[in-house]
């Protein structure tokens, strides 16, 4: 049964810092794995979704990587500012469409 | 361009009454169609997927049931609300494959049962 685990659960950093969200995930066969944003109280925006066959994928001043061999996946935020601050949930397929980690709960402080 | 729209936005509702929650998608044809409940301190659980009209997986036995009537249409139902159904609901759609293809979401329902 795949799981997804999120550490930290919760983070805190002066604005302009570069920070690291880690993933991890138990059964390596993937097919690719997400990475979602979420906003108080609302949906999940769609950030970036890496396939399998990739190790990395670049949305602007954010950088996911993926190593499967591992199980491990990491979102690199460069430059923080204070509008990303939001829960990030990583995702993979497993017995369902998608299996979940509990987020990690980011706060940027101006 | 493909758009997602759940409602309503808040929902409350006493213990005992019924539940019909909407979610429909424009601009694709056949999407595959999920929901899910976020309950406070708990992770996103899957409730219901669906990959055609009238094909429906459970994935959780619950006091819940979907049902996809059109293309393009997912309803979330209950017959008697229980306080454990408290909970951010949210519907997602996500195009070809089931599993190698980006899940996108709506704007999510907060019910409250009293």
């Amino acid at each position: 049964k795949q799981e997804v685990t999120q550490i930290p659960a919760a983070l805190s950093v002066p604005e302009g810092e570069n920070l690291v969200l880690n993933c991890s995930f138990t059964d390596s066969a993937i097919y690719n794995l997400q990475w979602f944003r979420q906003d108080p109280g609302k949906g999940l925006t769609s950030l970036l979704l890496i396939q399998s066959s990739q190790r990395e994928q670049t949305s602007g001043r954010l950088n996911a990587s993926l190593d499967k061999s591992s199980g491990r996946s990491t979102l690199y935020i460069a430059a923080s500012q204070p509008g990303d601050s939001a829960t990030y949930l990583c995702a993979v397929p497993g017995n369902t469409p998608l299996v979940f980690g509990k987020g990690t709960r980011l706060s940027v402080i101006a | 361009s493909q758009t997602i729209h759940q409602w309503p936005a808040t929902l409350v509702q006493p213990v005992g009454s019924p539940l019909s929650l909407e979610c429909t998608v424009e601009g694709t044809s056949n999407p595959n169609l999920y929901w899910y409940r976020q309950a406070a301190g708990r992770g996103l659980q899957l409730l219901f997927y669906s990959v055609g009209i009238g094909q429906i997986s459970s994935e959780v036995p619950q006091n819940l049931s979907a049902s996809r009537p059109q293309d393009r249409q997912f309803i979330l139902s209950s017959k008697k609300l229980l306080l454990s159904d408290s909970g951010f609901y949210l519907c997602a759609y996500s195009l070809l494959g089931i599993r190698n293809q980006p899940q996108h979401f709506g704007d999510g329902t907060r019910l409250s049962i009293l």
